[in-house]
């Protein structure tokens, strides 16, 4: 069945630091692929998504490529902020269905 | 927009009593939604698919008959967690479907069964 692994957590930087948080999938068709933010006390939020080969998503200065060679969606960010602080879920969706399949998530935190 | 609540956010039970949870859109019409439960440190496993006026699609090994789940009109569904017990402890996210297919969630309810 289809599966996300993002790399464990918990990731503590310094602002201004570079981030990347792997994430790696296993499907059998040709998924679309989403990052999702969970803020202290709220819901998830999209982040940002692809949902062919080779795109780029990006969004508050994160980027994810997806790379169907690798099977991974890596988020990253150049810079990262304290409002940055957060859960990160990396995520799935089946050509034509409607379920998300998670990763378990990657609480982040940064530190002024 | 998009905005998608629970209620309550926080509730604990008596172990044996049935609690229920809301999920509203607020400001769009969801023909689905959808329930996660998430434990600690753990993803969100989806629970069941809920559609509008039809029965919910449980995913495998989520007992229908504890969970009863309504989708009664196109902004509210609801969960039962019906005769609770400490192991039902945990937190419950839901999601509605918007434009798209993209899927809005909800601040989440921690149940708390003692």
């Amino acid at each position: 069945g289809n599966s996300v692994t993002q790399m464990e957590g918990p990731v503590t930087l310094s602002e201004e630091a570079f981030l990347t948080i792997n994430c790696t999938y296993t499907a059998t068709g040709y998924p679309s692929l989403f990052w999702y933010v969970q803020y202290p006390g709220e819901g998830l939020q999209l982040l940002l998504k692809a949902t062919k080969a080779d795109d780029k998503g990006s969004n508050k200065g994160f980027e994810a490529t997806y790379r169907k060679e690798t099977t991974s969606f890596h988020l990253e960010k150049g810079s990262v902020q304290v409002s940055d602080s957060a859960v990160y879920f990396c995520a799935l969706r089946d050509q034509g269905a409607q379920k998300l399949v998670f990763g378990q998530g990657t609480r982040l935190t940064i530190n002024p | 927009g998009a905005v998608v609540s629970q209620h309550p956010s926080w509730v604990i039970c008596k172990s044996g009593t049935s609690v229920k949870i809301e999920c509203r859109s607020l400001d769009f019409q969801a023909t689905t939604m959808f329930w996660y439960r998430q434990f600690p440190k753990q993803s969100l496993m989806l629970m069941a698919t809920s559609n509008e006026g039809s029965k919910a699609t449980y995913e495998q090994g989520v007992e229908k008959d504890k969970f009863l789940i309504n989708h009664a009109s196109l902004t509210l569904s609801t969960l039962t967690v019906t005769s609770a017990h400490p192991e039902d402890s945990s937190f419950y996210i839901c999601s509605a479907e918007g434009d798209k297919r993209e899927q809005y969630f909800g601040p989440g309810t921690r149940l708390t069964v003692t």
